[in-house]
């Protein structure tokens, strides 16, 4: 397993654009095991997958947000990142970053709990 | 997308009790199952892979099973740091999703 951290602001105005990064630590982001992932959960509510990005840049998108959702990755800085433009109050949640291997997260981050707010 | 709906939402048990959580899915997706544990303010940390698969380091108490669109997972002898809940998520297909999880309160 890898180590994830998150990164980025907690609070955001409505209709800005949301931005997060994951530094991964403790083996290598250019790894073809891993897909870096993102996940969601709003409060006091379940786990919402936004999406993921594949060492050789490929990425997936939930359907729900792809209009709005732009992942990337920094290899030489080891680190991904997350991008969510127009945000609504319902964007509002904790966004964890995770690494997904096998199938299945295996690893992440603590969280960051990013805020729509005016 | 692939809807899964766990049940109970809610169980209340005392220490030592056997638990089970069901996962049903929309449609078949295999073994492509996973649980996840989440306690308060922490990230969910995986219990079980593709169904049946212990993940390292993982109680002995915790196993999955099933197949197709119903899987379970089944903690044998409760202990109190089990109180959190618990998510099912497949990777069969995209978007992948998880369960709305289940709620374990220990008496």
């Amino acid at each position: 397993q890898v180590q994830l951290q998150e990164s980025g602001p907690g609070l955001v105005k409505p209709s800005q654009t949301l931005s997060l990064t994951c530094t991964v630590s403790g083996g290598s982001i250019s790894s073809n095991d891993y897909y870096w992932s993102w996940i969601r959960q709003q409060p006091g509510k379940g786990l919402e997958w936004i999406g993921y990005i594949s060492f050789r840049g490929s990425t997936y998108y939930n359907p729900s947000l792809k209009s709005r959702v732009s992942m990337s990755l920094d290899t030489s800085k080891v680190h991904f990142s997350l991008r969510l433009n127009s945000v609504t109050a319902a964007d509002t949640a904790v966004y964890y970053c995770a690494g997904y291997k096998t199938g299945a997260f295996d690893s992440w981050g603590q969280g960051a709990l990013v805020t729509v707010t005016s | 997308e692939i809807v899964l709906t766990q049940s109970p939402d809610f169980q209340s048990v005392t220490p030592k009790e056997k638990v089970t959580i069901t996962c049903r899915a929309s449609q078949s997706i295999d073994s492509s199952l996973h649980w996840y544990q989440q306690k308060p303010d922490q990230p969910p940390k995986i219990l079980i892979t593709l169904a049946s698969q212990s993940f390292s380091g993982v109680p002995s108490r915790f196993s999955g099973s099933g197949s197709g669109t119903e899987f379970t997972l089944t903690i044998n002898g409760l202990e109190a740091e089990d109180a959190a809940t618990y998510y099912c998520h497949q990777s069969r297909s995209l978007p992948q999703t998880f369960g709305q999880g289940t709620k374990l309160e220990i008496k």
